[in-house]
């Protein structure tokens, strides 16, 4: 059973409505993920939360818009998303990298997104 | 920048036999390199890591890796299949600077009974 939970687990919106995926941890973790999985392909990072502020954003376009409310929780607002953001969302907590911390990433299940 | 790649799209083997999932690295100093597994519209499932010390390392559901620096590679291995084995297998490297996971292309293993 994995211990980051997404909500929700499916998602279909119109490019003109306004969602937001949700991410939950408490494994007190304080590194936090999105990435983006298209079908067959590897999972491409969007964004880093490193003690709730963001640490890497990967170009990703503005319609997309990551919330770190605090250190369990992470959000990904979308808005105006085309059809080509149909994918699977999926979020990840890790141990901060520090001190030689080393710890791999603990995934959720994902929320599929279909825009049409 | 750090990278690895998984030069095979596909691999097949029948139940019993012995599994190999390659895996290729290049980073600039010390590796830290991770395998994950996705079952069918499932999230990633972390199988094992090499950070330091043994070139074998053992992890979950009885797969193993071994790190080779000369080869800057990162094999996964298991000695006897299991039908329940087939998913899509991901090579990944972190880097130690910040919070950054790469991943490679993915794998895709078939186990035939």
């Amino acid at each position: 059973d994995t211990e980051v939970t997404q909500t929700p687990k499916h998602l279909v919106m119109g490019m003109t409505n306004k969602k937001s995926l949700k991410c939950e941890q408490h494994m007190g973790h304080r590194a936090m993920y999105w990435y983006k999985q298209k079908a067959k392909k590897p999972p491409e990072l969007m964004f880093v939360y490193s003690y709730e502020k963001l640490s890497i954003n990967e170009s990703v376009p503005s319609r997309f818009s990551p919330e770190c409310p605090n250190s369990s929780l992470l959000n990904l607002h979308l808005h105006a998303l085309q059809p080509e953001d149909s994918a699977l969302y999926l979020c990840a907590s890790s141990r901060q990298l520090s001190g030689g911390e080393t710890g791999e990433l603990f995934f959720g299940e994902g929320s599929r997104l279909t825009v049409l | 920048a750090q990278s690895v790649a998984q030069p095979e799209d596909q691999v097949n083997v029948a139940e019993g036999n012995p599994l190999t999932v390659k895996c290729t690295y290049s980073v600039s100093g010390n590796p830290y390199l991770f395998w994950y597994v996705q079952y069918p519209n499932r999230g990633l499932q972390f199988l094992l890591k090499y950070i330091t010390g043994d070139n074998l390392v053992k992890g979950s559901y009885g797969f193993e890796a071994e790190f080779n620096k000369s080869q800057t590679s990162f094999h996964l291995k298991k000695p006897s299949a299991l039908v329940s084995d087939s998913a899509l297998y991901f090579c990944a490297v972190r880097d130690i600077n910040n919070n950054d996971m790469r991943f490679g292309a993915g794998t895709r293993l078939t186990v035939k009974p």
